[in-house]
């Protein structure tokens, strides 16, 4: 079965400081895995994505995430937290389950930057 | 945990028909629902929001008359593709939020996605 844990529901970091949002995933099959953001009254913006190239992923806004297959995991990363980065974060796994496509998303990780 | 239920899980369907695409709150009043759809490889794209009793807003360069979205209850959406064509086959996520202000209101919650294929 696939499945998508997000660990924090929220995540407080000062402005300047480094972002860690963490993303735990379950899959069968070789997964694709997103991270999108979605801000105030906006649509979903992918960030990045993985899709069994580099397992370092490079994404838009100086985000980056690292593709783990032994620990299950693919956390998104910034090394610098910009107060306009405060959002909703969502990892999400694309999975092919029978003769149909779903993606699962995980429950999402509000990110508070402080001044 | 809040379920947003989305149905059909896969639908494939001739040309010319209307496919309807049901997107239910189970535990919780969606006072907005957002529609999104995805194409091989690319990232997904907003089609409309929709406030629960009003008309949907539409993202620019989606047809409103192609996509018609209503969602007259607090737990029910629907997305009908009228008159589908080959180039309408697409990945489709509702995603839904609840009061601004209670606890579904601080997030969105997301349907499994209907995969649609049009002959």
């Amino acid at each position: 079965a696939q499945s998508v844990t997000q660990l924090d529901s929220h995540v407080s970091v000062s402005e300047g400081t480094p972002v860690l949002l963490r993303c735990n995933y379950s899959s069968s099959y070789s997964p694709s895995l997103f991270w999108y953001v979605q801000h105030p009254n906006k649509g979903l913006q992918l960030l990045l994505k993985y899709t069994s190239a580099a397992t370092l992923v490079k994404g838009i806004n100086g985000f980056e995430a690292e593709f783990k297959k032994s620990e299950t995991s693919f956390h998104l990363t910034k090394p610098s937290a910009h107060m306009s980065d405060a959002a909703e974060y969502f990892c999400v796994v694309s999975a092919r389950m029978d003769s149909s496509y779903k993606l699962i998303f995980g429950s999402g990780t509000r990110l508070l930057v402080r001044p | 945990g809040a379920v947003v239920s989305q149905h059909p899980s896969w639908v494939i369907c001739k040309s010319g028909t209307s496919v309807k695409i049901e997107c239910r709150s189970l535990d919780f009043q969606a006072t907005t629902m957002f529609w999104y759809r995805q194409f091989p490889k690319q990232s997904l794209m907003l089609m409309a929001t929709s406030n629960e009793g009003s008309k949907a807003t539409y993202e620019q360069g989606v047809e409103k008359d192609k996509f018609l979205i209503n969602h007259a209850s607090l737990t029910l959406s629907t997305l009908t593709v009228t008159s589908a064509h080959p180039e309408d086959s697409s990945f489709y996520i509702c995603s839904a939020r609840g009061p601004l202000g209670s606890l579904w209101g601080e997030k969105l919650f997301f349907g499994s996605g209907t995969q649609l294929s049009v002959l």
